[in-house]
């Protein structure tokens, strides 16, 4: 039983397309995140939700639009692809903690996206 | 704003030779640190989690320590396989997000 699962697993498109990551998570976890990964393997928070709603959100172009229909989906639209978004896109989920803290994240196998 | 360092960026060493990867951190306001393992092509795994208040945490052959004082995490690897190569990467949480380091590439050879 797969815990956190994200499709589609690849995906190439056209700049200027709009295109959505989807991610479901049954581990019962209250938060859920997306990740960033480019192609230096460096690794950035780009949203997290906390029992559907919007706790982090670190500058992202709007273009990138998170939403969370419940609590063991989080979703990812993307408008207006450009070139620069091409990266490994990855979901999390985990327990929050108290005053800010979270427990163990458990990674999807990551959403790879290409922008010709 | 939080930045995590983890040096060497890259490690190759003989099967059976102990590993010793370091991760350090600016902002000792943590609530824990978190160590993962990412294989090529694969979604991280978690590894260990040590909370703010403790030292070291132990799975099987994997030890990690935390000086919160200093901004410092050692993880160590005890007689490697060539099963451990992986990217390793330590991130630390505080205000509800992990903030990554960029990893340590692990080769060991057989």
């Amino acid at each position: 039983d797969t815990a956190v699962s994200q499709t589609p697993k690849y995906l190439v498109t056209q700049m200027g397309n709009d295109k959505s990551i989807k991610c479901e998570q049954n581990l019962g976890h209250d938060t859920m995140y997306w990740y960033k990964q480019d192609s230096k393997k460096f690794l950035k928070i780009m949203f997290s939700y906390n029992n559907k709603e919007l706790i982090i959100n670190e500058t992202v172009p709007n273009r990138f639009s998170p939403k969370s229909p419940d609590k063991a989906h989080l979703n990812l639209h993307i408008n207006s692809l450009e070139l620069g978004d091409s990266a490994v896109y990855f979901c999390a989920s985990s327990q929050a903690g108290t005053g800010g803290a979270l427990l163990t994240q458990y990674f999807g196998p990551g959403t790879r996206l290409l922008v010709l | 704003k939080q930045e995590v360092t983890q040096i060497p960026a890259a490690l190759s060493v003989p099967e059976g030779e102990n590993l010793v990867l370091n991760c350090s951190f600016t902002d000792s306001a943590i609530y824990n640190l978190q160590w993962f393992r990412q294989d090529p092509g694969k979604g991280l795994t978690s590894l260990l989690l040590i909370q703010s208040s403790q030292r070291e945490q132990t799975s099987g052959r994997l030890n990690a320590s935390l000086d919160k004082s200093s901004g410092r995490s050692t993880l160590y690897i005890a007689a490697s396989q060539p099963g451990d190569s992986a990217t390793y990467l330590c991130a630390v949480s505080n205000d509800y997000k992990l903030s990554f380091g960029a990893g340590t590439t692990v080769t060991v050879r057989a």
